[in-house]
């Protein structure tokens, strides 16, 4: 399976910490991506890093990627209450012909302490 | 808001009903996709519809039946069901089926069988 496996299962932080959340994954990829998933509700997409891509930054979220390693982190700097949610990586990989398939992990909760 | 809506939000029926899951996407968008989402595991993709058309069924049992009649409009047709088939159904958009695009997804209908 290609399949991205998110490390830590959940993660506890305190307001104001970093929060660095990895993913793992095991076959050639197009890109990957990060979502962010409030309990109960719909993914929401946060960002997405292409295969020739090693860093990205939007507002306050940094990833990485490392295609040699297969990995890729999320840091969150300077939580907040407000970014506790569950978090997936998705790993875009090429199906045959033209089209390519987006693959979710089991995600990790992470819970902000005010 | 992410333009992809999904009625109803909340759903219980008993194992010898028939209910429909709707979706609409007001984004201009040519695929559209089934997951659902149990706890502890992974976002498991059902179907995949491009421009109406299903191109993926990842063994999906017969007693959920999509449709498809535009690109702006999916359902999900239910019948017979276990209850190992409560779970949340995510419907989901993306401009294509090709790599490097981002999928937006609805809040999901928190299905329930008795």
């Amino acid at each position: 399976s290609q399949q991205g496996e998110e490390d830590p299962q959940a993660l506890s932080i305190q307001e104001g910490e970093n929060a660095t959340m990895n993913c793992s994954y095991k076959t050639s990829i197009n890109n990957l991506q990060w979502y962010r998933q409030n309990s109960g509700r719909g993914l929401v997409h946060l960002i997405l890093i292409r295969s020739n891509e090693r860093e990205k930054h939007s507002g306050r979220l940094r990833v990485t990627l490392d295609t040699s390693k297969k990995s890729s982190s999320l840091l969150i700097t300077a939580s907040r209450a407000a970014d506790t949610a569950s978090y997936f990586c998705a790993t875009d990989a090429s199906l045959s012909g033209a089209n390519s398939k987006l693959t979710f992990g089991k995600g990790i909760t992470l819970s902000v302490r005010p | 808001e992410t333009g992809v809506t999904q009625t109803p939000r909340h759903l219980v029926m008993g194992m010898t009903n028939k209910k429909s899951l709707k979706c609409e996407q007001h984004l201009g968008h040519n695929a559209m996709y089934w997951y659902k989402q149990s706890a502890k595991k992974p976002l498991e993709l059902m179907f995949v519809y491009n421009f109406k058309e299903q191109t993926e069924n990842n063994s999906v049992p017969s007693r959920f039946s999509p449709e498809c009649p535009n690109s702006s409009h999916l359902f999900l047709h239910l019948h017979t069901l276990q209850p190992e088939d409560s779970a949340l159904y995510l419907c989901a958009s993306s401009q294509s089926t090709g790599p490097n695009t981002e999928a937006f997804f609805g809040q999901g209908t928190r299905l329930t069988v008795v």
